[in-house]
Order: C-alpha cells, then sequence, then structure tokens
C-alpha cells in the first residue's frame, strides 16, 4: 500500500476556471476527509465520507465546492468559478472508522489562483 | 464547541535541548487528542495520539506527551532535539464518541532547531 495520494501536486489557474483535485485512500479505510490549509494556519475541516456518503460538510464548503466519492473508493473535489481567496494547500486524508485510529494524510495539492 | 491553542508560533531550540511544544484545548467531554507534523510541502504524518488508559504517551522518533486533564493540556516533548525535528507541528482533538472522527486542529508550532 502506497498510503494516501493525491493528483496534482500544483495547480495554477486563472480566477473564474473550475479545477478538480483527485485524492486515492488507502485501499482499506472506508473514511475519507478533506481539508483545506492556507499558509501559517492549521488545517481546516471541508468535508468528509464514510464509503460513498458525503455525512459532513463544513460551512466553509461554499456552494461553489462540491466533492464525490463514487463507489467509495476515491474521490474529488471540484472548486467552480476559482477565486483568489481558493488559494491554499488542499489535503486529502483517510482512516478506519473509529476517530481513535487517527488520520493518514496525502502529501496535499497546492491551489495558486492568480 | 472544541478547541485547540497551541503557545507560541514559533519555537527554537539548539540541537540536543529539551523540545517543548504547548497545547491546550477546550472540550466538554473528553476528548482525544492527537500531534502531527508536517514538512515543507508535504501532508501531516501522526506522531502519536491518546485516546483511554495511560496519559502518557510515546509517539516516534522520541516524541511523547502527556495528557493532563486538570491542565487540560496536551503538551508534546522530546529530550534532545535532532536538527530533523526541524518541521510545522500541529495539535488536534476530536470529541470522544464522535462518530465522524472530524479533527479541530491547533494553528501550528514551528520548530526550529540551531546547530
Amino acid at each position: 500500500d502506497t498510503g494516501v495520494s493525491q493528483d496534482p501536486r500544483h495547480k495554477i489557474t486563472k480566477r473564474g476556471q473550475n479545477v478538480t483535485f483527485r485524492c486515492d485512500p488507502i485501499s482499506e479505510h472506508n473514511r475519507l476527509y478533506w481539508y483545506r490549509q492556507t499558509l501559517g494556519q492549521g488545517p481546516e475541516f471541508l468535508t468528509y465520507f464514510q464509503n460513498e456518503a458525503q455525512l459532513e460538510k463544513s460551512r466553509l464548503l461554499s456552494d461553489r465546492f462540491s466533492a464525490e466519492r463514487p463507489k467509495g473508493s476515491f474521490s474529488t473535489l471540484e472548486i467552480q468559478r476559482t477565486e483568489q481567496g481558493d488559494s491554499a494547500m488542499y489535503l486529502c486524508a483517510s482512516s478506519l472508522t473509529g476517530v481513535d485510529y487517527g488520520y493518514t494524510f496525502g502529501s496535499g495539492t497546492r491551489l495558486t489562483v492568480v | 464547541a472544541q478547541s485547540v491553542t497551541q503557545l507560541g508560533s514559533h519555537v527554537s531550540v539548539s540541537e540536543g535541548a529539551l523540545v517543548l511544544l504547548r497545547c491546550n484545548y477546550s472540550s466538554s467531554v473528553p476528548p482525544y487528542l492527537f500531534w502531527y507534523v508536517q514538512y515543507p510541502n508535504q501532508g501531516l504524518q501522526l506522531l502519536l495520539k491518546y485516546t483511554t488508559g495511560a496519559t502518557l504517551v510515546k509517539g516516534i522518533n522520541g516524541f511523547e506527551a502527556e495528557f493532563k486533564k486538570s491542565e487540560t493540556s496536551f503538551h508534546l516533548t522530546k529530550p534532545s532535539a535532532h536538527m530533523s525535528d526541524a518541521a510545522e507541528y500541529f495539535c488536534a482533538v476530536s470529541l470522544r464518541g464522535n462518530q465522524g472522527g472530524k479533527l479541530i486542529f491547533g494553528q501550528g508550532t514551528e520548530l526550529s532547531v540551531k546547530p
């Protein structure tokens, strides 16, 4: 198992464009989380899935953001009509059921909106 | 509501010196507590966690932390700093019994190690 994989590692886009990120979790992990991290801050929760069901969304996740996890495997996070304020590191993590297991994080996708 | 406060956004120590990174939490119920480390342009790696049982927990790379309920603290220590310990460290909390497992992170402490 190669851990949690995120693609791309870096994305530069023009304001107003749509972007999509992909996360491949550890295969036996049924939970998948998306976090956003801006410079000098800790990660902020965006949303999480248990299998294919999206069970919680943060108020940070505006209607321009959508996440999916078809078939309970990989997940995608799409941002429509990007804004400069969307520039951040987007982190994906996965875990087994039960918070005491802790997360395994991917290396993140760094988004720059110009 | 849960929250995490990390005292000191930046800590600098000499190689071989004690490392102490402070974390205080606020939670209405007994929490699960975690420390993560982040190297530049990388994701976060779990250092250690407290869930139940012994309040002094040992993690990777010689780090340990002690859960002190009376002080609502979970400070991270290492007896002797190494240059490779230079990184960003995050304390996180999750509610016991929170079926979603959502973690709330502190703002982080950047550790610098001087030769």
